[in-house]
C-alpha cells in the first residue's frame, strides 16, 4: 500500500513561492504510476493542480500553468509542488495522491497540508 | 475547456433513502467520469470509474451510470456513513488531466 505525507510551511506571504514535499513510502516512484498535486480552499471543492509521470512528463492545470512547477525525486522518492506569486486565493488544503494507470484515478492520497497565505 | 456541474449542492436525507446525485458535462465526455466520497477533514475516496465501475471495497450500495453528458451516483440504501460531500470528476482518457464538479453535500434529514 502507498502511502504518502506532505509537508512544507504552513504559512506563505503574498506575491511568494509556496514549496511543498510529498514524501512517498511503500512503492518507489521510479517504478512507474502518475503523481498528482490537487487542493482544496477551505470549505470549497477540488481542483487539480499537476501530474507527472515517473520520467519525467508533466501535465498542468491550464489556469495555474504558468505558475506551478511539479517534480520528483527519485533517489529520494520524493514528489514536489512549486506554486509562484500567490495570492490569498492559493491558500487550500493541498494533498498529493498517486495515480493508478489502468484507472488513471486517485488510488492514495496524503492526508493533506494547510497552506495559508497571509502577510 | 470542459466544465463538470453537479445537482444538487446540498441533499438531505434518511439512513434507507435511495439518492441520486447528478452530473453534467459542458459538452460529451464519453464514460470518462468518477465519483469520489469525501467526509470532513478527510482524502476523497474513489468510488467510481469509467461512468460505472465499481472501485474494489466500495459497497455495492453505490452505482454509477451515464455517458456523453449526464451522469448519475447512485445511493441504493443510505447509511449512517454515507453523509457526507461527493465530486464528480472528468478525466481525459489520454493524458493524467482532471477537472472536478462543485460537489454535492449529502446531509442527513
Amino acid at each position: 500500500q502507498v502511502q504518502l505525507q506532505e509537508s512544507g510551511p504552513g504559512l506563505v506571504k503574498p506575491s511568494e513561492t509556496l514549496s511543498l514535499t510529498c514524501a512517498v513510502s511503500g512503492y518507489s516512484i521510479s517504478s512507474g504510476n502518475y503523481w498528482a498535486w490537487i487542493r482544496q480552499p477551505p470549505g470549497k471543492g477540488l481542483e487539480w493542480i499537476a501530474t507527472i509521470f515517473h520520467s519525467g512528463s508533466t501535465y498542468f492545470n491550464p489556469s495555474l500553468k504558468s505558475r506551478v512547477t511539479i517534480s520528483v525525486d527519485t533517489s529520494n522518492n520524493l514528489l514536489s509542488l512549486k506554486v509562484t506569486s500567490v495570492t490569498a486565493a492559493d491558500t487550500a488544503v493541498y494533498y498529493c495522491a498517486a495515480i493508478v494507470v489502468h484507472t488513471l484515478q486517485f488510488d492514495s492520497w496524503g492526508q493533506g497540508s494547510l497552506v495559508t497565505v497571509s502577510s | 475547456d470542459i466544465q463538470m456541474t453537479q445537482s444538487p449542492s446540498t441533499l438531505s436525507a434518511s439512513v434507507g433513502d435511495r439518492v441520486t446525485i447528478t452530473c453534467r458535462a459542458s459538452q460529451s465526455i464519453s464514460s470518462y467520469l468518477a465519483w469520489y466520497q469525501q467526509k470532513p477533514g478527510k482524502a476523497p475516496r474513489l468510488l467510481i470509474y469509467k461512468a460505472s465501475s465499481l472501485e474494489s471495497g466500495v459497497p455495492s450500495r453505490f452505482s454509477g451510470s451515464g455517458s456523453g453528458t449526464e451522469f448519475t451516483l447512485t445511493i441504493s440504501s443510505l447509511q449512517p456513513d454515507d453523509f457526507a460531500t461527493y465530486y464528480c470528476q472528468h478525466y481525459s482518457s489520454y493524458s493524467p488531466m482532471y477537472t472536478f464538479g462543485q460537489g454535492t453535500k449529502l446531509e442527513i434529514k
